[in-house]
């Protein structure tokens, strides 16, 4: 069974860039959609944005042009940037897999970021 | 944006009985194309991820104990626990993944009366 594993900084100031990157444990990167996710008290589960390895990604209009996903596939690592963050972004991050159009059946076990000064 | 709207959000049910959630998406998330229903169930434990129950409405995942139980279809659904255990304590959400971005329901809690 694949395992995926979210890394990043816990901390992060108002207004820098949120960056983490999610470990494909296996060799399956490029056979697969790769998610982003995050989840915070205030608005629950929230679906940032998708990639799959030779196609433009998808976000969520509601992050209004601030994020960023990418996959390299030669690390087996998808890697999310979010810019200009504030306290609203303060969340767990999970990535996770799926196929085209499906649903998401491999979860990472995710990383707390916290935004503050 | 499908909004998915879960009821109740809370819910206590004593062991061996029956848990019902219910789960209503604001357009339907059927694909009349393949006739599938884009509709996921997920279960969350205090510090893990959502794991997943149901698939497509209604098939269970791999693993998933068979007490349970997905049903509905269109815009409206059903997470049915046929006779709750207590390690089915936790927070139930509902998802589609027709249309993006796509949608969580805000969860139902479940626990033990």
């Amino acid at each position: 069974q694949v395992q995926l594993q979210e890394s990043g900084p816990g901390l992060v100031k108002p207004s820098e860039t949120l960056s983490l990157t999610c470990n494909v444990s296996d060799d399956s990167i490029n056979r697969y959609y790769w998610s982003w996710i995050r989840q915070s008290p205030g608005k629950g589960l929230e679906w940032i944005g998708n990639i799959f390895y030779s196609a433009s990604p998808n976000y969520n209009p509601s992050l209004k042009g601030r994020v960023t996903i990418s996959v390299d596939t030669s690390k087996n690592q998808v890697s999310l940037k979010l810019i200009s963050v504030t306290a609203a972004d303060t969340a767990v991050y999970y990535c996770a897999r799926h196929w085209a159009k499906n649903y998401m059946d491999v979860w990472g076990n995710g990383t707390t970021v916290t935004v503050s000064s | 944006d499908i909004v998915m709207t879960q009821s109740p959000d809370s819910l206590a049910v004593s062991l061996g009985e029956r848990a019902t959630i219910n789960c209503k998406s604001s357009q339907t998330v059927l694909y009349s194309y393949n006739n599938k229903t884009y509709l996921a169930w997920y279960q969350q434990k205090p510090g893990q991820p959502p794991k997943l129950l149901i698939y497509w409405a209604s098939s269970r995942q791999s693993g998933v104990p068979d007490r349970f139980r997905g049903s509905g279809s269109g815009t409206d659904f059903t997470l049915t626990i046929s006779s709750l255990q207590a390690e089915d304590v936790a927070v139930y959400y509902c998802h589609q993944y027709f249309l993006p971005p796509y949608t969580f329901g805000q969860g139902t809690t479940l626990e033990i009366k």
